[in-house]
């Protein structure tokens, strides 16, 4: 069955510096995105991309955060400086016409 | 934007008996419902959804209904195993990017 891969599955870094996180969505699915999970709490929405550019995003995506797709297969979500409330699990996800998506594993950030 | 609210944080039940776990929504009806399965450390796992026109959907041991009057969904496990034990989460889609709302979910465990 396929999947959606991420990279890496767990990632530290210190404040103020930059991470990005990658994700191989599935091949012939057209919509992406990208969800935030902290600790104990729900499963957020943060943006999502269409036709290469984003279609939607919500209020925790602000200019902290960026997304590129940068060779038609990965798929990115960088955060530029990041802060002690950023520590959470990402989750890529994507899916083709019909509902029903596919989430990667995750990747781990912990801010120290 | 919808409030989805799935009313038990935690349920535990004796293996073989049926689950049943609820999902209600505040707002207008959605098109679809969907559930998802989210074990610990990783992401959701599409599982059903339903249709604003169906009543009731099956699949192998899982039952999902879905009455628009009362603004509710019902997930069902008949049969359970432990290894149905983790986190059912509740989901619909908003927005032009159809990108997911989720409930808080219900963790359950089924005791062997």
């Amino acid at each position: 069955e396929p999947e959606v891969t991420q990279t890496p599955s767990h990632q530290v870094t210190q404040m103020g510096q930059e991470v990005i996180l990658r994700c191989v969505p599935i091949s012939n699915h057209l919509y992406f995105y990208w969800y935030r999970q902290i600790l104990g709490q729900k499963v957020e929405f943060l943006v999502s991309f269409y036709n290469n550019e984003i279609s939607e995003k919500s209020e925790i995506f602000d200019d902290q955060f960026s997304v590129e797709r940068p060779d038609g297969s990965n798929f990115t979500l960088k955060i530029r400086s990041t802060k002690l409330e950023d520590s959470a699990m990402y989750f890529c996800a994507s899916r083709a016409v019909e509902p029903g998506y596919t989430f990667g594993s995750g990747t781990r950030l912990t801010v120290v | 934007s919808q409030k989805i609210e799935q009313n038990s944080e935690a349920l535990n039940i004796q293996e073989g008996k049926t689950a049943t776990l609820t999902c209600n929504y505040t707002n207008y009806s959605p098109a679809y419902l969907q559930w998802y399965r989210q074990d610990p450390g990783r992401g959701p796992v599409f599982l059903l959804l339903i249709r604003e026109n169906e009543k009731e959907k099956r699949k192998e041991r899982l039952k999902v209904t879905f009455d628009t009057t009362l603004k509710q969904s019902l997930f069902h496990i008949t049969a359970s195993q432990p290894a149905d034990s983790a986190t059912y989460l509740c989901a619909l889609e908003e927005g032009s990017a159809r990108q997911l709302t989720f409930g808080s979910g219900t963790q359950l465990t089924v005791l062997p």
